[in-house]
């Protein structure tokens, strides 16, 4: 089974905190993404990568970066956290081999005060 | 651009009878389509897709979803509704011809089954 890890289910952070939210995938998928969830909004995505060192900007971008060093790994970075930042985050991989169909991590919950 | 709506925040249905969880699409060329599931506290799961072919398209745990063209629709089914389908449930949708891996999601329903 392919298997997604985000580092952690709950985060508390401060205002103007750098944010490092950490997600692993196991299946060698080219394809990496980072949304967030609202309550009526739904799903939105923030980046995505389609390979190493490669990201893409989503719907959403602004006050958030990423990183991809390594094929398994992306990272979602908040440089400067604020309120407005509190949400549920997603990270999710996939392969255009299976038409790109998304496998999700657990989330991570952060909270910004 | 590709964009998908789900008209209905919440949907209510007793036990056993079908159920229907509605979703519209907007693409310029030929979509996919994906339903995901998601229960309280989890990550969201894979439930079937439409890429190709048969309008109808099978997936896990006894649901169904229908591709419709010309209505722009791809609703998901079940025949028999269980407690245990209760969860929030999200169509997207994926334009292939803008050769980028970018799935657009919906807003989410809300299903509740109802014992």
């Amino acid at each position: 089974d392919v298997k997604v890890t985000q580092s952690s289910r709950y985060l508390v952070k401060r205002t103007g905190e750098k944010v490092f939210l950490e997600c692993v995938q196991d299946m060698d998928h080219e394809n990496m993404f980072w949304y967030r969830q609202d309550p009526g909004l739904g799903l939105r995505l923030i980046y995505f990568s389609y390979d190493v060192k490669m990201k893409e900007k989503g719907d959403i971008p602004e006050g958030y970066s990423v990183s991809r060093e390594k094929k398994e790994r992306f990272s979602l970075i908040l440089e400067s956290a604020s309120t407005n930042q509190t949400s549920m985050y997603l990270c999710a991989s996939g392969t255009e081999l299976a038409k790109n169909i998304q496998y999700f991590g657990a989330g991570t919950r952060l909270s910004v005060l | 651009a590709q964009s998908v709506a789900q008209p209905e925040d919440q949907v209510n249905v007793a036990e056993g009878n079908p159920l229907t969880v509605k979703c519209t699409y907007s693409v310029s060329g030929n979509p996919y389509l994906f339903w995901y599931v998601q229960y309280p506290n989890r990550g969201l799961q894979f439930l079937l897709k439409y890429i190709t072919g048969d309008n109808l398209v099978k997936g896990s745990y006894g649901f169904e979803a229908e591709f419709n063209k010309s209505q722009t629709s791809f609703h998901l089914k079940k025949p028999s509704a269980l407690v245990s389908d209760s969860a929030l449930y999200f169509c997207a949708v994926r334009d292939p011809s803008g050769g980028y891996q970018k799935v657009t999601f919906g807003t989410g329903t809300k299903l509740q089954v109802i014992p």
